[in-house]
């Protein structure tokens, strides 16, 4: 059974600061890695899917990289601001049918 | 639509009474996902429709939860004789097609409360 931990469960950070969120998992036999960004009370979105065959992903301030050997994933957020703050996720695919794992998350917090 | 809309936002019942929770996907996506999330949890996985058929109904908890696609749209969750333990947001989320390189697109929730 695929399990996923996300450490840490919580950061905190002043403005400015780059960071990484880390993720890692079980079974390395993935179809694909999505980051997705929560805020409180709401839906998620997502920032970030990563296919097995590839090694990252970059969109604005955010990178993710992917080692499947290893099973694990980070997310790079570059030059924190406050509007970053939210609780991070990661989720894996094993199937090929959409089907995803979720870590609990990563809760950050940027401070002005 | 533009998104996922999920109805209600919030439902509050009383345990043992039946809760229907409604999901409209992106117009089109033929994949859909029931997820469930419980305070400072992640998500997690309760069925995933290919169009009116439910194709992995592998996480649902136990038999007082079943889920209907009749139309290939819409999607409604049902929960009978409610537990407490039932109380958790809903989240619904859309596809294209269903396959693994797909970006799944979230609602923004139900918010069950079984007292």
């Amino acid at each position: 059974k695929q399990e996923v931990t996300q450490i840490p469960a919580a950061l905190s950070v002043p403005e400015g600061e780059n960071l990484v969120l880390n993720c890692s998992f079980t079974d390395s036999a993935i179809y694909n890695l999505q980051w997705f960004r929560q805020d409180p009370g709401k839906g998620l979105t997502s920032l970030l899917l990563i296919q097995s065959s590839q090694r990252e992903q970059t969109s604005g301030r955010l990178n993710a990289s992917l080692d499947k050997s290893s099973g694990r994933s980070t997310l790079y957020i570059a030059a924190s601001q406050p509007g970053d703050s939210a609780t991070y996720l990661c989720a894996v695919t094993n199937t090929n049918a959409g089907k995803s794992t979720f870590g609990d998350g990563t809760t950050l917090t940027v401070k002005p | 639509g533009a998104g996922v809309s999920q109805t209600p936002s919030n439902k509050v019942t009383e345990k043992g009474k039946y809760v229907e929770l409604r999901c409209d996907p992106i117009s089109g996506h033929t994949a859909l996902y029931w997820y469930r999330q419980s305070l400072g949890q992640g998500p997690e996985f309760l069925i995933y429709f290919q169009g009116t058929g439910a194709a992995d109904d592998s996480g649902l908890p136990n038999d007082r939860f079943f889920a209907v696609r009749p139309e290939g749209s819409v999607s409604t969750l049902k929960i009978q004789r409610t537990e407490r333990g039932d109380s958790a947001v809903y989240l619904c989320a859309s596809s294209a097609l269903g396959g693994a390189g797909e970006t799944q697109y979230f609602g923004p929730g139900t918010r069950l409360l079984v007292l």
